[in-house]
């Protein structure tokens, strides 16, 4: 299964932006990235997703790299309560019956 | 209101003591699913269903049964629970067919802990 490496955690202050890495080198043709976050004492909910081109949604921007082996999360504007944990995710647009999500990347925002 | 729901939202347990957590969808989705989630370890799908009577293991089926048998329920089973069980679970469902690449639906999680 193509996997994807996100670091385990990142800060960022309030009202500034706010770029999550995803690394997926071994990303297929058929795989989109998807992004879900977590906030506390809840279930994760779906964020934005993307094939190739990059993607803006009201919550957040995808932008995607040339070779697809790279995605980034934007969002614009951060603000306290963007603070979660944000997974991102490979599904196999020919496959899509297991969906695995990794650890994340816990996002500290600071006021 | 689109919602995943999950009965309980915390259950305390003895260990070997068969019980059902509750997993119920109202928006007529085909797929359904089952995860748990530990600190360190991420989400790790236990088993999950294409639609009525069709269910599958994912990554951690051990020590878990589950039934599909109408679309809008997906039970998850513990019929012997050991204390490794002592998780947060999360159930979570979506449409498939033509859109396949719709966003799962999380319900707002269990916590399970197993003496």
């Amino acid at each position: 299964d193509a996997k994807t490496t996100q670091p385990n955690s990142m800060e960022s202050n309030e009202e500034e932006p706010v770029h999550l890495p995803c690394n997926h080198s071994t990303i297929s043709g058929t795989d989109y990235i998807h992004w879900y976050r977590q906030l506390p004492s809840q279930g994760p909910e779906y964020v934005i997703h993307g094939l190739t081109s990059n993607v803006n949604n009201r919550m957040a921007s995808l932008a995607i790299a040339e070779d697809r082996k790279s995605s980034t999360l934007i969002l614009h504007r951060a603000t306290l309560r963007d603070a979660a944990v944000y997974y991102c995710i490979l599904r196999d647009e020919d496959r899509d019956d297991k969906i695995i999500f990794g650890k994340g990347t816990r996002l500290h925002i600071l006021p | 209101e689109a919602q995943v729901t999950q009965n309980p939202r915390y259950l305390i347990t003895v260990t070997g003591k068969k019980l059902t957590v509750t997993c119920s969808q109202n928006m007529n989705h085909e797929y359904m699913s089952w995860y748990r989630q530990d600190p360190g370890l991420g989400l790790r799908q236990i088993y999950y269903s294409m639609n009525v009577e069709v269910t599958d293991k994912g990554d951690v089926p051990e020590g878990y049964k589950v039934s599909r048998k109408e679309k809008r329920n997906f039970p998850l089973i513990l019929e012997s629970p050991s204390p490794n069980q002592t998780s947060l679970y999360f159930c979570a469902s979506r449409r498939t067919g033509a859109t396949y690449n719709s966003p799962l639906h999380f319900g707002n999680g269990t916590r399970l802990t197993v003496t």
